[in-house]
């Protein structure tokens, strides 16, 4: 059971270019969640998505766009690349929103920005 | 969400149970204590969770007070692999996000 799966798990790019992270579940979970964490920092939420075809805004959402696929996929997308985008993300997916299910993280993408 | 403080740092002896403290004095009545731990650069893993009993898992026990106003986290035999950042997080369960503070970084030692 892999849970959850991000590619690329790392990625260097130059300002202003595009890329998109991917991130999978195979929890038949509803909500998934896009997170970042700097350099000795927590974590902040950046846009999630309760359920499939509904995304909501996080703390940080600004310079990013995100896409519900399917109830599997959530992918985020950098339309044009910033170096205070440099971070790792991270996403994670629960089951029932409203409900006390714990988030379950993938294991990163290393993003830098030059 | 409720804040919580957690102690910056702890070193534990292999094989010695590990109890982590967590302050929550503001929780209110429907948020549970969620516990996470990040093993270096790793993505944050659940550990355990609660609303006011105390909780027992493969990885660890989690007591709760009376007054819900802290809990502490326990890893029963603490191994070099425990070495970690935990988190203590009061969330709802109609919250969207998980909140991380700066945690406790667990040092486990021969």
């Amino acid at each position: 059971n892999a849970g959850v799966t991000q590619t690329p798990k790392f990625q260097v790019l130059k300002t202003g270019q595009s890329m998109t992270l991917q991130c999978a579940q195979d929890m038949n979970h509803n909500s998934m969640y896009w997170y970042r964490q700097d350099p000795g920092m927590g974590l902040r939420l950046i846009y999630y998505s309760a359920s499939e075809g509904t995304t909501d805004k996080g703390e940080v959402p600004n310079g990013y766009n995100v896409s519900r696929l399917n109830k599997r996929e959530f992918s985020l997308r950098l339309e044009s690349a910033a170096p205070s985008q440099t971070s790792v993300y991270f996403c994670a997916s629960s089951g029932v929103r409203g409900s006390n299910q714990p988030q379950h993280f993938g294991d990163g993408t290393r993003l830098s920005i030059l | 969400d409720a804040k919580t403080t957690q102690p910056p740092s702890m070193d534990c002896a292999e094989g010695r149970a590990a109890n982590l403290p967590c302050n929550h004095s503001t929780i209110s009545g429907n948020e549970y204590v969620y516990w996470y731990r990040q093993i270096h650069s790793q993505g944050p893993q659940y550990i355990i969770h609660g609303l006011k009993n105390n909780e027992t898992n493969e990885m660890a026990s989690l007591i709760i007070t009376e007054d819900r106003k802290s809990s502490t986290l326990i890893l029963p035999h603490a191994t070099l692999r425990d070495t970690a950042v935990y988190y203590c997080i009061v969330r709802s369960g109609t919250a969207s996000k998980l909140t991380f503070g700066t945690g406790t970084r667990l040092q486990v030692t021969l």
